[in-house]
């Protein structure tokens, strides 16, 4: 069983469209993540969320809205797709994200182009 | 402004060797740092955690290194293999326990 799952793996879309990535981590851990991966390979934190309550939105567009229906599900929406928004996008979960050991276990990735 | 850079963005030694990656900091006072590995087309996978009061620590042919006066942790890998071709990322905790990653070194093992 893939502890941290998201999907789709692959996401190719236009310009000005609307796309959903979803995660799912069956480790039972309270916390999830969003990162964004750029094409030089750097890792931002997008979003936190523990236990269904955002606790870390660093700066990103509100185009970028994640919705936490149960604390094993973290979905990432996008609006009105950019050129600038093509990265690999990875979900993350750790068992407390309050703590500041905050190990965290990632997805596979969904790599996302915008032509 | 707060920085985490790893010196090498590649590094290529020779299987056997002693492969050392630097990852240096600035502005941060993080409780911990960590290592990670990432693989082509998969996500970082966590190796290991150093506190900041620990000199050292250890797993099978790791070691990783903190000093905090130096802002600065080394991550060995002994008798290096190929399949330890990777790209590996520090990361330490900022505000609001974030994980803040490095830029990264892609580590290549020569057989």
């Amino acid at each position: 069983d893939t502890a941290v799952s998201q999907t789709p793996k692959y996401l190719v879309t236009q310009m000005g469209n609307d796309k959903s990535i979803k995660c799912e981590q069956n480790l039972g851990h309270d916390t999830m993540y969003w990162y964004k991966q750029d094409s030089k390979k750097f890792l931002k934190i997008m979003f936190s969320y523990n236990n269904k309550e955002l606790i870390i939105n660093e700066t990103v567009p509100n185009r970028f809205s994640p919705k936490s229906p149960d604390k094993a599900h973290l979905n990432l929406h996008i609006n009105s797709l950019e050129l600038g928004d093509s990265a690999v996008y990875f979900c993350a979960s750790s068992q407390d994200g309050r703590s500041s050991k905050n190990i965290q276990y990632f997805g596979a990735g969904t790599r996302l182009s915008v032509l | 402004s707060q920085k985490i850079e790893q010196n090498s963005e590649a590094l290529n030694i020779q299987e056997g060797k002693t492969a050392t990656l630097t990852c240096n900091y600035t502005n941060y006072s993080p409780a911990y740092l960590q290592w990670y590995r990432q693989d082509p087309g998969r996500g970082p996978v966590f190796l290991l955690l150093i506190r900041e009061n620990e000199k050292e620590k250890r797993k099978e042919r790791l070691k990783v290194t903190f000093d905090t006066t130096l802002k600065q942790s080394l991550f060995h890998i002994t008798a290096s293999q190929p399949a330890d071709s990777a790209t590996y990322l520090c990361a330490l905790t900022g505000g609001a326990n974030n994980l803040f990653f490095g830029t990264g070194t892609r580590l290549t093992v020569i057989p």
